[in-house]
């Protein structure tokens, strides 16, 4: 697609129901980030994929957070057990990465999901 | 634990006036980005700066990079209401991801 993608926009769920949040990169793009933000806040890496393999997921806070990428493209995260410490808004990025694997290209992001846990 | 600092969090100024902001960190980057995002929207990039004591402007922005690589600095002249936002400095280790400062919210009013 010509941008980032990301589902649902808004999803409400109540806490300890599992939710899903999706997001399909642009075409061609074979890294993928994952971040969280709280209102008026930076962005906290969550975890990052290079093709379908995460060679960095330092950032997940816990091991409700999972995530995973398939046939290069679309990622899914997936938090078990919601808590309301999780709401947040949940934004997707991807870029180019050199051969080196250096990424000093841009991120695209998307508009991400916000995510409210009642 | 890598981190980088801006520097003001808020900023609350009238249309024509100047401003800066400031990215710091103790950590070296391989390049440092500076992204503008809107309310409901992702970040959209503005700048990359790669070399040390690299200068770049775009129209009435002027993005600085230190000599060591370490800070850097966002300069706008004659701020109009347009200018609003938040304002992110993202630094990049080189390991694939970016490290994100916590944001400069600029308000400008007309």
């Amino acid at each position: 697609g010509a941008g980032v993608s990301q589902s649902p926009s808004n999803k409400v769920t109540e806490k300890g129901k599992d939710v899903e949040l999706r997001c399909d990169p642009i075409s061609g793009h074979t890294a993928l980030y994952w971040y969280r933000q709280s209102l008026g806040q930076g962005l906290e890496f969550l975890i990052y994929f290079q093709g379908n393999s995460a060679p960095d997921k330092s950032g997940l806070p816990s091991d409700r957070f999972s995530a995973e990428r398939t046939g290069g493209s679309v990622s899914t995260l997936t938090i078990q057990r919601t808590q309301q410490e999780d709401s947040a808004v949940y934004l997707c990025a991807s870029s180019l990465v050199q051969p080196t694997g250096v990424s000093n290209y841009g991120y695209t992001f998307g508009s991400g999901t916000r995510l409210t846990v009642v | 634990t890598q981190l980088l600092e801006q520097s003001p969090q808020f900023l609350s100024i009238q249309e024509g006036e100047n401003l800066t902001v400031y990215c710091n960190s103790s950590s070296v980057f391989s390049s440092l980005q500076w992204y503008r995002q809107e309310p409901g929207e992702g970040p959209v990039l503005l700048v990359t700066v790669v070399t040390g004591g690299e200068v770049k402007k775009l129209k009435r922005l002027t993005f600085q990079f230190g000599d060591a690589r370490k800070d850097s600095s966002l300069h706008i002249t004659a701020a109009q209401p347009g200018d609003t936002g938040l304002y992110l400095c993202a630094g990049s280790t080189g390991g694939g991801k970016l490290i994100f400062g916590q944001g400069t919210e600029l308000s400008v009013k007309p």
